[in-house]
């Protein structure tokens, strides 16, 4: 069936390294692929997408590189700030579905 | 900013009660989502709403959930008769342009414990 695995958290980091969290899927056809970030005390808001092989999706400073050859959408930040501490969930949709499908989320945690 | 907004935040209730979770979803958007995660598992699908009707509902969505617009702003979960593994946290969403963008706009989560 159609899935999405993210690394366990939590992950920990100080400020301004750089983090990974890795995504790996696996779906019947072509899936859109995105990141989800949760802030404590909010709701999911959608941090990037992108909807074909080798697409690069960004925004904060994050990107994502949808690999099919190796089916994965890792997320990087190449300086991580204190305010970027949330969960962060890895998710797919198909073309014949209403759905998203989620990974588990993986915590981040920068300090100072 | 328009943000989607649910009610309560938090419930607890015995097996077997009846439990209604509430949502207002941003005042323009046309699609309505539940999703519901248990602790430790991943965010999982219920229900996608559209035209005042269910446009897909997963196999967890059985015969003990249902949703209903009953205004133009609200948009509810209910369980019918809670079991223990019914505890999670729900949430609602919506979006304006349907479900394929992906883009859907969260709230904050309803958190049900069943004792």
């Amino acid at each position: 069936g159609n899935s999405v695995t993210q690394m366990e958290g939590p992950v920990t980091l100080s400020e301004e390294a750089f983090l990974t969290i890795n995504c790996t899927y696996t779906a019947t056809g072509y899936p859109s692929l995105f990141w989800y970030v949760q802030y404590p005390g909010e709701g999911l808001q959608l941090l990037l997408k992108a909807t074909k092989a080798d697409d690069k999706g960004s925004n904060k400073g994050f990107e994502a590189t949808y690999r099919k050859e190796t089916t994965s959408f890792h997320l990087e930040k190449g300086s991580v700030q204190v305010s970027d501490s949330a969960v962060y969930f890895c998710a797919l949709t198909l073309g014949n579905t209403d759905k998203l499908i989620f990974g588990t989320g993986t915590r981040l945690q920068v300090f100072p | 900013e328009p943000e989607v907004t649910q009610t309560p935040s938090h419930q607890v209730t015995q097996m077997g009660q009846e439990v209604i979770l509430r949502c207002v979803p941003i005042s323009n958007h046309l699609y309505f989502y539940w999703y519901r995660q248990i602790l430790g598992q991943k965010v999982e699908f219920l229900v996608s709403f559209y035209n005042n009707e269910i446009s897909e509902k997963s196999e967890i969505f059985d015969d003990q959930f249902s949703v209903e617009r009953p205004d133009g702003s609200n948009f509810t979960l209910k369980i019918r008769s809670t079991k223990l593994e019914d505890s999670a946290m729900y949430f609602c969403a919506s979006n304006l342009a349907g479900p394929r963008t992906g883009e859907l706009f969260f709230g904050e989560g309803s958190r049900l414990t069943v004792l």
